[in-house]
């Protein structure tokens, strides 16, 4: 089974361009959630989609935004970027037959390093 | 809210030493528990889970037991070895969608 699969994986842009970040989950999964990992700091949960709609989100302003598409995977967009989203932005797949249980694994894969100038 | 406060590293270790990164958490309900591990170069990968009070989840010689009068996931491991220099997250999910993350502790093992 293939795992996880994210692009790009190092990307540089400037204070108020817009950024797309794509995922491709896991064979299998239907649930795709984001995270943003700053330098030397745990995730923090940006949102999280199942069935093609956001389930839940994060502490997170609306700039970032996010889809999942027919086939699971999904995209991350962040607008007007600023200098402190510059971190490791991190997708992950599960399986939730049942989204209210918490049993689930989640399959992360490699990140997308964004650098904001 | 839902919060997770893990041991401050860097944890430094000489091979065959044993060791506690600590681990507690505020949540409501019952929540799963989570260790995730991040090795160099690497993502995240899970290393093990509890999903319910008193289960003691097992990998790779890793142990870690859901403590629920205490609220706390301590990970331990009798013999580390210089493979297992890492990151280590504890990661509590309460229920729905989200999956909370420490702030991490950093392993390094010295041969």
């Amino acid at each position: 089974e293939t795992g996880v699969t994210q692009s790009p994986t190092h990307l540089i842009k400037t204070r108020g361009q817009q950024v797309t970040l794509r995922c491709s989950s896991q064979s299998g999964h239907n649930t795709v959630s984001w995270y943003q990992q700053a330098l030397g700091q745990g995730p923090q949960f940006i949102f999280q989609y199942y069935r093609e709609e956001e389930n839940g989100r994060g502490n997170f302003p609306p700039r970032f935004s996010g889809l999942q598409f027919p086939n699971y995977s999904s995209e991350l967009n962040v607008n007007a970027l600023e200098l402190d989203d510059s971190a490791l932005y991190l997708c992950a797949s599960s399986l939730d037959t049942d989204i209210s249980s918490g049993a689930n694994v989640l399959t992360f894969g490699a990140g997308s390093r964004l650098t904001v100038l | 809210g839902d919060s997770v406060t893990q041991m401050e590293g860097p944890v430094t270790l000489s091979e065959e030493a044993f060791l506690t990164i600590n681990c507690t958490y505020t949540a409501t309900g019952y929540p799963s528990l989570f260790w995730y591990v991040q090795y160099p170069g690497e993502g995240l990968q899970l290393l093990l889970k509890a999903t319910k009070a008193d289960d003691k989840g097992s990998n790779k010689g890793f142990e870690a037991t859901y403590r629920k009068e205490t609220t706390s996931f301590h990970l331990e491991k009798g013999s580390v070895q210089v493979s297992d220099s890492a990151v280590y997250f504890c990661a509590p999910r309460p229920g729905g969608f989200k999956t909370i993350f420490g702030a991490g502790t950093r392993l390094f093992v010295k041969a």
